[in-house]
């Protein structure tokens, strides 16, 4: 099993361009996740689902779009980038409905806003 | 107050020394605990859930104190290998329920030297 794929590993933008992060998983996992990383900050939740066709805000979900069309899939969208979205971008996955899971992250996806 | 509070660190440590890290959360009604491991530039992994009973595997501690809101991880005989960022992590609750996002600590670096 891959678990969970992220694209691309690297990303250098210009303010007010937008980009979509790819993440997928291939573990029929129903609770998908985007979280930024940021020094001193610690991960910090964007957007969250729960299933296909629900989505919903995290801590920090401003600048930033989602969506969940299939079960694999939670791409994130980035409107209009700013130096402020200059971050580690990590995608995770895990069951939903239990108490103890464990939460499966992606790579991450280093994104730089000039 | 945050929700999920850890040691900030660094703790640099010899091989074979004991260490231990203190986390504490303020929502009294969070119901699973987890202790996450980060190595530098990597996605971060599970380590080991923990249990109100507490609960070991090999060198690795956890302890649980529900009345005072606090998480323990003990890691005896330390390796180089365990030089990594240790992230405590509390399942959020909602609407009463069992269910919720994970909400995780700023982390504590550790670094074991020979």
């Amino acid at each position: 099993n891959a678990g969970v794929t992220q694209t691309p590993k690297f990303q250098v933008l210009k303010t007010g361009q937008s980009m979509t992060l790819q993440c997928a998983q291939d573990m029929n996992h129903e609770y998908m996740s985007w979280y930024r990383q940021d020094p001193g900050m610690g991960l910090r939740l964007i957007h969250y689902s729960v299933g296909a066709g629900i989505t919903d805000q995290g801590e920090v979900p401003n600048g930033y779009n989602v969506s969940r069309s299939t079960t694999e899939d939670f791409p994130l969208r980035l409107l209009s980038a700013a130096p402020s979205q200059t971050s580690v971008y990590f995608c995770a996955s895990s069951p939903w409905g239990v108490s103890y899971y464990e939460q499966y992250f992606g790579p991450g996806t280093r994104l730089t806003v000039t | 107050r945050k929700e999920v509070e850890q040691d900030p660190g660094p703790f640099n440590v010899p091989e074979g020394a004991t260490v231990a890290f203190n986390c504490t959360y303020s929502n009294s009604a969070s119901q699973s605990f987890f202790w996450y491991r980060q190595d530098c530039r990597k996605e971060p992994k599970l380590l080991m859930s923990v249990y109100s009973s507490g609960n070991e595997d090999g060198r690795f501690t956890a302890q649980l104190n529900r009345a005072s809101q606090y998480i323990s991880l003990l890691i005896r005989d330390s390796k180089l290998s365990d030089s990594a960022t240790y992230l405590c992590v509390v399942k959020a609750v909602r609407d009463g329920g069992s269910q919720g996002n994970l909400i995780f600590g700023k982390g504590t670096k550790l670094s074991v030297k020979p």
